[in-house]
């Protein structure tokens, strides 16, 4: 089974609020988990994780990988209206593949 | 770099005709391409998997008939929808895999089908 859950489905901040994203797994051929943006067309890249642990930071967005408990958070700090999108937890399998969850749907006021 | 373009951006069709979709890597070579649909309000769908001079790969309960895929060159790879049906409307999205970091995939900005 390659499900990827995220949590919560949706989700309403004001601007300045701190989030935190969920992203649970069931692994069969785990390679690499990474996290995307998509606003209104096409995903945009944000984090890839492979090793359990070790944070990945990019300005107010950070995200870390757990490999024994199999799940991932992303975290937005001091979130602002242009962080309203839904974001996509994804499971990197073999040849590559991805699968996608069903994503959060952000939406910051401001 | 590492940019996927797709064209056309949005197409409308009459039900029973067929569709071609372009997605190429306008910046690298790319080994690899995937295609993926996405549903209003769902996540996006791995259809299939296209290595460049090889068929296709398709996920379960994909027809392989239905779209069909061709990955010629390092550069393009095509989808077309045949005999299209209202169902098959959608927004397809393609992936580009063996640029710069090569287990990231690059999309597309997406091609929207609409089936009459």
């Amino acid at each position: 089974e390659d499900k990827v859950v995220q949590s919560p489905l949706s989700l309403v901040v004001h601007e300045g609020d701190t989030v935190t994203l969920n992203c649970s797994y069931e692994v069969t051929n785990f390679r690499s988990l990474l996290w995307y943006k998509q606003e209104k067309k096409a995903p945009t890249f944000l984090f890839m994780l492979t090793s359990s642990g070790i944070e990945k930071k990019s300005g107010r967005l950070s995200s870390i990988l757990d490999k024994k408990e199999l799940f991932s958070i992303l975290n937005i700090t001091a979130t602002q209206t242009g962080d309203s999108a839904v974001y996509l937890c994804v499971r990197m399998g073999n040849f590559n593949k991805f699968y996608f969850g069903s994503g959060t749907k952000l939406n910051v006021k401001p | 770099g590492a940019v996927v373009s797709q064209h056309p951006s949005w197409v409308i069709c009459k039900s029973g005709t067929s569709v071609k979709i372009e997605c190429r890597s306008l910046d690298f070579q790319a080994t690899t391409m995937f295609w993926y649909r996405q549903f209003p309000k769902q996540s996006l769908m791995l259809m299939a998997t296209s290595n460049e001079g090889s068929k296709a790969t398709y996920e379960q309960g994909v027809e392989k008939d239905k779209f069909l895929i061709n990955h010629a060159s390092l550069t393009l790879s095509t989808l077309t929808v045949t005999s299209a049906h209202p169902e098959d409307s959608s927004f397809y999205i393609c992936s580009a895999s063996g640029g710069p970091t090569y287990n990231e995939q690059f999309f597309g900005p997406g091609t929207r089908l609409t089936v009459l």
